[in-house]
C-alpha cells in the first residue's frame, strides 16, 4: 500500500509569499503531525491532529503558520508571509488507531529566497 | 515549538563492531519510546519500540534499553553494516503531553568499511 505522500517535494517561493504544503496521510491513519527539520538538525514539533479531537497546535512557531486536516485525511500546512528563517524540511506523518510509531512521508524542502 | 537539539553528535565505528547510542529523555511520565533511522534526503524509519514498563526490547540486529531511574535510552546495533549510516533519533510519547511524539537529539552513525 501506499505510505505517507507529500507535495510538493521541493518548494522555492519569494519572501513574503504564502505558501501550501499537502499531505496524504495513509488510508485510515487517525494520528497526522507535523515536523520542521532545519539542515542538520533534528524534528520539531509543529502540530498534531487526533482523530476529531482539537488539534494540538502548542509547536507552531508564529501565527504565521497555521494546518488544517480536512475529512480526517489530508492535511494541509500554510505559511503565510514566508521569511527566509522558514527554509527546512517539513515533514508529516501518520499513526494507525492505538499505535504509537509514526509513518513518514519524504518531506517537503522550502527554501525562502 | 518543541524542540530538539543543535549540532547533532556524532558516532564513527568500523564495519562489523556494534554500535551504541545513547539518549536522554525528560518526561518520566512517557509510555512509549521509540528509535527512527533517517537516511539522507528521507524522511525517518521505525527501527524499533519499548513501552515504559519494559526494560528492554530485541529486534533483528538491534537492542534497546530502557532506564527509567536515570530517563536513559539506548540502541544496539549488532555486527554495524554501511547501510547502518544514517541519524539516529530517539522519541517518546506520553498521554501527559497530549500523546504527541516528540523526537530527541539525533546522532549521526558513520560506518567505515
Amino acid at each position: 500500500g501506499a505510505g505517507v505522500s507529500q507535495s510538493p517535494s521541493n518548494k522555492v517561493t519569494e519572501k513574503g509569499k504564502d505558501v501550501e504544503l499537502r499531505c496524504d496521510p495513509i488510508s485510515g491513519h487517525t494520528a497526522l503531525y507535523w515536523y520542521r527539520q532545519s539542515l542538520g538538525q533534528g524534528l520539531e514539533f509543529l502540530i498534531y491532529f487526533q482523530g476529531n479531537s482539537a488539534p494540538d497546535k502548542s509547536g507552531l512557531p508564529s501565527d504565521r503558520f497555521s494546518a488544517e486536516r480536512t475529512g480526517g485525511s489530508v492535511s494541509t500546512l500554510t505559511i503565510q508571509r514566508t521569511q527566509q528563517e522558514d527554509s527546512a524540511v517539513y515533514l508529516c506523518a501518520s499513526s494507525p488507531q492505538g499505535r504509537p510509531e509514526a509513518f513518514f512521508g519524504q518531506g517537503t524542502r522550502l527554501t525562502v529566497v | 515549538g518543541e524542540s530538539v537539539g543543535l549540532h547533532l553528535p556524532t558516532l564513527s565505528v568500523q564495519e562489523g563492531d556494534n554500535s551504541i547510542i545513547n539518549c536522554a529523555y525528560s518526561n518520566s511520565a512517557s509510555d512509549y519510546f521509540i528509535w527512527y533511522k533517517q537516511e539522507s534526503g528521507k524522511g525517518p524509519q521505525f527501527i524499533i519500540d519499548i513501552r515504559s514498563n519494559m526494560d528492554k526490547r530485541q529486534g533483528q540486529r538491534v537492542t534497546v534499553l530502557l532506564n527509567k531511574t536515570v530517563k536513559h535510552l539506548s540502541l544496539q546495533i549488532a555486527a554495524t553494516q554501511p547501510g547502518d549510516s544514517a541519524v539516529y533519533f530517539c522519541a517518546e510519547i506520553g498521554d501527559n503531553q497530549g500523546g504527541k511524539l516528540i523526537f530527541g537529539q539525533g546522532t549521526e552513525l558513520s560506518v567505515k568499511p
